[in-house]
């Protein structure tokens, strides 16, 4: 089975600080993905990458950034957390063999900033 | 731009009825078209998938879908749910871009099995 690891379930910050979210895959996929979760919105995706140090910006990547030095590996960074990025954030990852390629989806990072 | 519509963000069911979950999503090119679910405090899992072929897709856990192209909808239905049904579920399309698969989702509907 593949398995997506998120470092954290649940994380409190501060406003101001920067913020690592750390994200692994065990099956050699191509893609990875972060996504935050809020209410009402479904999931929208903030950055993902097809290949390592290869990156794209989703849908809402204001304040975020990425890093993908391993292919295991991606990594999200809140540069300056602000209490509106309080939400759950999802990794996933995928196969590069096209769209129709499901995405497997960790268990997802409760971050709360105060 | 593609974008889903999820046209009930709640559904509670009676334990043994039926379900079905609305999904309507527009594009301006061919899609693929996934149902995923949610358990409380998990992530999300693939419940089914339609790529091409039969518009009648089945999934994990007795549910089915129905892609009907020309009403853009992939409802999700269950003939009896279980209380161990209660999740969140989320429509989502994915396009014909070569690279990155990305996926836009919709709102999500959550579903409350009561005994």
């Amino acid at each position: 089975d593949v398995k997506v690891t998120q470092s954290s379930r649940y994380l409190v910050k501060r406003t101001g600080e920067k913020v690592f979210l750390e994200c692994v895959q065990d099956m050699d996929h191509e893609n990875m993905f972060w996504y935050r979760q809020d209410p009402g919105l479904g999931l929208r995706l903030i950055y993902f990458s097809y290949d390592v140090k290869m990156k794209e910006k989703g849908d809402i990547p204001e304040g975020y950034s990425v890093s993908r030095e391993k292919k295991e590996r991606f990594s999200l960074i809140l540069e300056s957390a602000s209490t509106n990025q309080t939400s759950m954030y999802l990794c996933a990852s995928s196969f590069g063999g096209g769209p129709n390629q499901p995405q497997h989806f960790g268990d997802g990072t409760r971050l709360s900033i105060l | 731009a593609q974008s889903v519509t999820q046209l009930d963000s709640q559904v509670p069911v009676f334990e043994e009825a039926p379900v079905e979950l609305r999904c309507n999503y527009s594009s301006s090119v061919s899609v693929y078209l996934f149902w995923y679910v949610q358990y409380p405090n998990q992530g999300l899992q693939l419940l089914l998938k339609y790529l091409s072929g039969s518009t009648l897709v089945k999934g994990i856990n007795g549910f089915e879908a129905e892609f009907n192209k020309s009403q853009t909808s992939f409802h999700l239905r269950k003939p009896s749910v279980h209380i161990s049904d209660t999740a969140e579920y989320f429509c989502a399309v994915s396009g014909l871009r070569a690279a990155g698969n990305k996926l836009t989702f919709g709102g999500g509907t959550r579903v409350l099995v009561k005994p």
